[in-house]
């Protein structure tokens, strides 16, 4: 079962625009991550946000999370073409095994 | 450099073969996952171990075992394997399964069943 869900499924810009990935849930979260993959290659995680956290930055990368809601957002700043990549978030319950949950990630395409 | 190792990078497979895939880590990660991937589908998770001895059935552990005897290694088996088990495979670890982690995830095994 997915319990996080990316929208949109594809975004293809120009270099230097900001991206917006956004991912929403269903059940109560203890964190939320996001992780990139760039084609053929493992995931690679980018940044968490706890339940008790609204925002968190990293370089060009901004989270927000908004449990109300059960929704996130990933935006990258200034994109570049090595972000062209698949991003996925990932959510980690209180509930039963404590392990990640991926949804079907946003195709990310940066054009030069 | 730490992190995770897993082999084969690719497999075509006959159906019906057993198969082990294997995945190695060397950061002491208590927490090992194995998931696949397929297009449209995302990642779903077939089996998770939280520390070395133990295991757990994850969203489609059907025709797949593991065992986690050490804390560095935690192969994947196919018993007999069919063509839906063709997929990627990824291997993953974290310190503990609390604690707030992410994921370290290996390169995958491209694994086509015939």
């Amino acid at each position: 079962s997915q319990q996080g869900e990316e929208d949109p499924q594809a975004l293809s810009i120009q270099e230097g625009e900001n991206a917006t990935m956004n991912c929403s849930y269903k059940t109560s979260i203890n964190n939320l991550q996001w992780y990139r993959q760039n084609s053929g290659r493992g995931l690679v995680h980018l940044i968490l946000i706890r339940s008790n956290e609204r925002e968190k930055h990293s370089g060009r990368l901004r989270v927000t999370l908004d449990t109300s809601k059960k929704s996130s957002s990933l935006l990258i700043t200034a994109s570049r073409a090595a972000d062209t990549a698949s991003y996925f978030c990932a959510t980690d319950s209180f509930q039963g095994a404590q392990k990640l949950v991926f949804g079907q990630g946003t195709r990310l395409t940066i054009n030069p | 450099i730490a992190g995770i190792t897993q082999a084969p990078t690719s497999q075509i497979l006959a159906a019906g073969r057993r198969m082990t895939l294997r995945c190695t880590q060397d950061m002491r990660h208590n927490a090992m996952y194995w998931y696949r991937q397929d297009l449209g589908l995302g990642l779903r998770l077939i089996h998770y171990s939280n520390t070395a001895g133990t295991t757990g059935k994850g969203e489609v552990p059907d025709g797949y075992s593991v065992s986690r005897a050490n804390t560095d290694d935690f192969p994947l088996t196919l018993a007999s394997a069919v063509p839906s088990q063709t997929s990627v495979y990824f291997c993953a670890s974290r310190p503990s399964p609390g604690g707030g982690y992410g994921y370290t995830f290996g390169s995958g095994t491209r694994l086509t069943v015939v």
